[in-house]
């Protein structure tokens, strides 16, 4: 069974703090991706990986950044956390070439 | 630039009863996915029905089924017999051939017993 795990499922930060979002995927997929979702404005992109080491902004990058070392693994970080950033984040993926998207659980952050 | 609306924010609906959900895309490419996701209250994004823009049959799976007009770029789902568990926010969303899909605002959904 495909699972993409995100490691925290609440997560509260202080404003100004680093933070690291992690997202675990067991599918060997290629493409990986993270989204905001908030009331009203449904999901958005902020970043996504077509590859190890490869990186492309969305359309929500501004205050975030992204890190794909290994295949299975891609972390969002907020360099430093504003509370404009208080958000449910998902974590995807898919293979290479498909639209199907394997969603996570969802970290609800909030930024105090 | 590819959108999607969705004009219904809130719903409600008689468990049993039938609803449809709208959603309206615009785009000028041929060729493209639709899609609509589910996600209940535990958060679990869940792909519902997809439907390929090359193919003129509505897809169906199972209670859920689409209205797929090309021309008038809409993509609305049907609920045949909702039930409680169908209660949950749903997505439609849209990707072009090897870009990234782009969701809309999403339609609460209530099914009430």
């Amino acid at each position: 069974d495909v699972k993409v795990t995100q490691s925290s499922r609440y997560l509260v930060k202080r404003t100004g703090e680093k933070v690291f979002l992690e997202c675990v995927q067991d599918m060997d997929h290629e493409n990986m991706f993270w989204y905001r979702q908030d009331p009203g404005l449904g999901l958005r992109l902020i970043y996504f990986s077509y590859d190890v080491k490869m990186k492309e902004k969305g359309d929500i990058p501004e205050g975030y950044s992204v890190s794909r070392e290994k295949k299975e693994r891609f972390s969002l970080i907020l360099e430093s956390a504003s509370t404009n950033q208080t958000s449910m984040y998902l974590c995807a993926s898919s293979e290479w070439a498909s639209e199907k998207l394997f969603f996570g659980s969802g970290t609800q952050l909030s930024v105090l | 630039a590819q959108t999607v609306t969705q004009s219904q924010p809130e719903m409600s609906v008689q468990e049993a009863e039938t609803v449809t959900l709208s959603c309206t895309y615009d785009t000028s490419e041929n060729n493209y996915y639709l899609f609509w996701y589910k996600q209940p209250p535990s958060r679990q994004m869940i792909l519902v029905i997809r439907q390929e823009a090359y193919k003129q049959q509505n897809a169906t799976e199972n209670r859920f089924s689409v209205n797929f007009q090309k021309a008038a770029k809409s993509f609305s789902l049907k609920i045949s017999d909702s039930q409680l568990g169908d209660t949950a926010m749903y997505f439609c969303a849209f990707i072009l051939r090897d870009d990234k899909i782009i969701f809309g605002k999403g339609t609460r959904l209530h099914i009430l017993p």
